[in-house]
């Protein structure tokens, strides 16, 4: 049951250029999105987010547009730095009210080289 | 900046035995909840706790999982009789408000290799 997918296992990226990443999902219910980075040996840490009644909420050097129509995010990171290497995942959830449970997929390997 | 603390950090135990994995979600935070992530595997929703009861909770989390908030700061996963495949990382989380912004606080997860 894949209803977020990162097709994409890793990407690598020369540092000060921009990363891309990708995420699909399947649920058309999905109102938010999300995307996490996660160390080795941490938890995920929150990154950025949207709700579906956008196309793009930019924050620094991070940015997520939101394509509804073809159920489809990406987060861009300009410029990457090495930093930044580490695993995103994206996750979507069902704004319930109280309770709004992440549906994440399996993640991407960033590695920034410098 | 406020923190969701998780003990221990990696716990092994015997199959069949229980374990009880601790997280202190941050102070002012009401809404808790448990993922895992199998090794190679997505993270995956357990349960969400609210208001001193259950949420809603996954597949997984069948019988032998529980969750208890004892003491008003300590949120408790117990696992009655482990199986190897309960191995995984499994992280705390805690939610202050539905905002529409931000994402949840996750601890430094628990390790828990089944042997």
């Amino acid at each position: 049951d894949q209803q977020v997918k990162q097709n994409s296992p890793s990407l690598s990226v020369q540092e000060g250029r921009i990363s891309i990443l990708n995420c699909d999902y399947t649920n058309s219910m999905f109102d938010y999105f999300l995307w996490y980075k996660k160390y080795p040996a941490e938890g995920p840490t929150f990154l950025i987010s949207i709700s579906s009644i956008k196309d793009k909420n930019e924050d620094g050097r991070f940015t997520v547009f939101l394509n509804k129509s073809a159920k489809h995010l990406s987060l861009h990171i300009v410029p990457s730095q090495p930093g930044d290497s580490a695993v995103y995942f994206c996750a979507a959830s069902v704004r319930t009210g109280a309770n709004s449970k992440l549906t994440f997929g399996k993640g991407i390997t960033l590695s920034v080289r410098p | 900046e406020p923190e969701v603390t998780q003990t221990p950090s990696h716990q092994v135990t015997q199959m069949g035995q229980e374990v009880i994995l601790r997280c202190v979600p941050i102070s002012n935070h009401l809404y808790f909840y448990w993922y895992r992530q199998i090794l190679g595997q997505k993270v995956e929703f357990l349960v969400s706790f609210y208001n001193n009861e259950i949420s809603e909770k996954s597949e997984i989390f069948d019988d032998q999982f529980s969750v208890e908030r004892p003491d008003g700061s300590n949120f408790t996963l117990k696992i009655r009789s482990t199986k190897l495949e309960d191995s995984a990382m499994y992280f705390c989380a805690s939610l202050f408000i539905e905002t529409g912004k931000g994402g949840y606080t996750f601890g430094s997860g628990t390790r828990l290799t089944v042997v």
